[in-house]
């Protein structure tokens, strides 16, 4: 059974930009969570979605946005990047219900130049 | 304001030393997983707990929630340097909400 795939892997932006980031999680697993990795923040809860909706969101500003499909598979997006973006993003798949587990994906380095 | 909170943040021992990884919080969670990282890869799952009072092995690791259901620990004996990394703790609750910890890093020292 595969794990969660993202892509890219990795990505070199510059300041103002926007990125895309992609996310396919488990076959079966319905809910995806986003999350932002940084040294000195730890991991940050960004969103979840379940069923193309948007259940639960993080702190984050608006200009960190995301979408799920039909086949669950997740994009985020962030535009008009700051230096202070770059972070390693984690993607995250669960079932639905209860004692769920989150599985990550292998994240994707962002740098923002 | 983190809602869990691990202990130590840091840890360097020497190889074939014991160590403890302390996870709380006030929150009661339906369940609370323990994750290894390493730097650059995603969090890897180790184990979860569900029930309060379970004690669950792997291998050297031994972990065990809380009877409140509010916190954890995770105990490695005889640690080794592939045990180094970034292990976290997780706090599930209804809704596929999940809080982690703050985070311990460990380093294995040959």
């Amino acid at each position: 059974k595969a794990g969660v795939t993202q892509t890219p892997r990795y990505l070199i932006k510059t300041r103002g930009q926007q990125v895309t980031l992609s996310c396919s999680p488990i076959s079966g697993h319905r809910s995806v969570s986003w999350y932002q990795q940084t040294p000195g923040q730890g991991l940050q809860f960004l969103f979840e979605y379940f069923s193309e909706t948007q259940r639960n969101k993080g702190n984050f500003p608006g200009r960190f946005s995301g979408r799920q499909f039909s086949n669950s598979r997740s994009e985020m997006n962030v535009s008009t990047l700051e230096l202070g973006d770059s972070a390693l993003y984690l993607c995250a798949s669960s079932l639905v219900g209860p004692n769920t587990e989150a599985f990550f994906g292998q994240g994707t380095r962002l740098t923002v130049v | 304001t983190q809602l869990l909170e691990q202990s130590p943040q840091f840890l360097s021992i020497q190889e074939g030393e014991n160590l403890t990884v302390y996870c709380n919080s006030s929150s009661v969670f339906s369940s609370l997983q323990w994750y290894r990282q390493e730097p650059g890869e995603g969090p890897v799952l180790l184990v979860t707990v569900v029930t309060g009072g379970e004690v669950k092995k792997l291998k050297r690791l031994t972990f065990q929630f809380g009877d409140a259901r509010k916190d954890s620990s995770l105990h490695i004996t005889a640690a080794q340097p592939g045990d180094t990394g970034l292990y976290l703790c997780a706090g599930a609750r209804v809704g596929n909400q999940f809080y982690f910890g703050t985070g311990t890093s460990l380093t294995v020292i040959p």
